[in-house]
């Protein structure tokens, strides 16, 4: 079974620039998650989505990012601007959707660095 | 803030078993165990989770205290390839939905 596949693995770019990153989840699964994951730090959440539907973007700095996740399947996180505080990894997570023991599995992330 | 405490670095021999603990004395009736894992530069893993009872799959044991106020996974043979960062992560999907890291355990496997 295929797991999370992101892309790319790796981006650079220069401040001010926008960037986007794509997330496929395991086939199946209805929902989906972006974690960041600052250097030496455990990944914090960004976004949850249930299907289409954003169920928590509390911790999504609406200024400078958006998500997607049209028909309910693949989603892109973008940044536009992006500043230098933006360097980071991006995890797209997903799980089944079940009840309680609702198991999320990682992609390998995008790793971003801004100059 | 995470609800669980680990200590920061653990070391084991290549082949021996490693035992890493976690403290979650603020645990939820409803709340399970998670552990996962992060090996250099790639996504973290699940490796095991439970609710009261004890756990093995083919990665790990996970062993629950009666009181629920710890727990301990068990790398039965650590190998040089086991050498992660280990999260234990209390967690309950119908809350909050999200995983709360914390700094979790840098486990180094020695040959």
């Amino acid at each position: 079974e295929a797991g999370v596949v992101q892309s790319p693995r790796y981006k650079i770019i220069e401040k001010k620039q926008p960037v986007a990153f794509w997330c496929n989840p395991i086939s199946g699964h209805n929902t989906l998650y972006w974690y960041l994951q600052n250097l030496g730090q455990g990944p914090e959440l960004l976004i949850r989505y249930e299907n289409e539907e954003a169920v928590d973007d509390s911790q999504l700095p609406k200024d400078r990012f958006s998500a997607e996740r049209l028909k309910g399947v693949d989603s892109t996180l973008k940044i536009q601007p992006a500043e230098l505080g933006d360097s980071a990894v991006y995890l797209c997570a997903s799980s089944p959707g079940l009840a309680d023991t609702d198991t999320q599995y990682f992609g390998p992330g995008t790793r971003l660095t801004v100059l | 803030d995470a609800k669980t405490t680990q200590p920061t670095s653990m070391d084991c021999a290549e082949g021996r078993a490693a035992n890493l603990p976690c403290n979650h004395s603020t645990i939820s009736g409803n709340e399970y165990v998670y552990w996962y894992r992060q090996i250099h530069s790639q996504g973290p893993q699940y490796i095991i989770h439970g609710l009261k009872n004890n756990e093995t799959n083919e990665m790990a044991s996970l062993i629950i205290t009666e009181d629920r106020k710890s727990s301990t996974l068990i790398l039965p043979h650590a190998t040089l390839r086991d050498t992660a960062v280990y999260y234990c992560i209390v967690y309950i999907a119908s809350n909050t939905g999200k995983l709360i890291f914390g700094q979790g355990t840098t486990l180094q496997v020695k040959p």
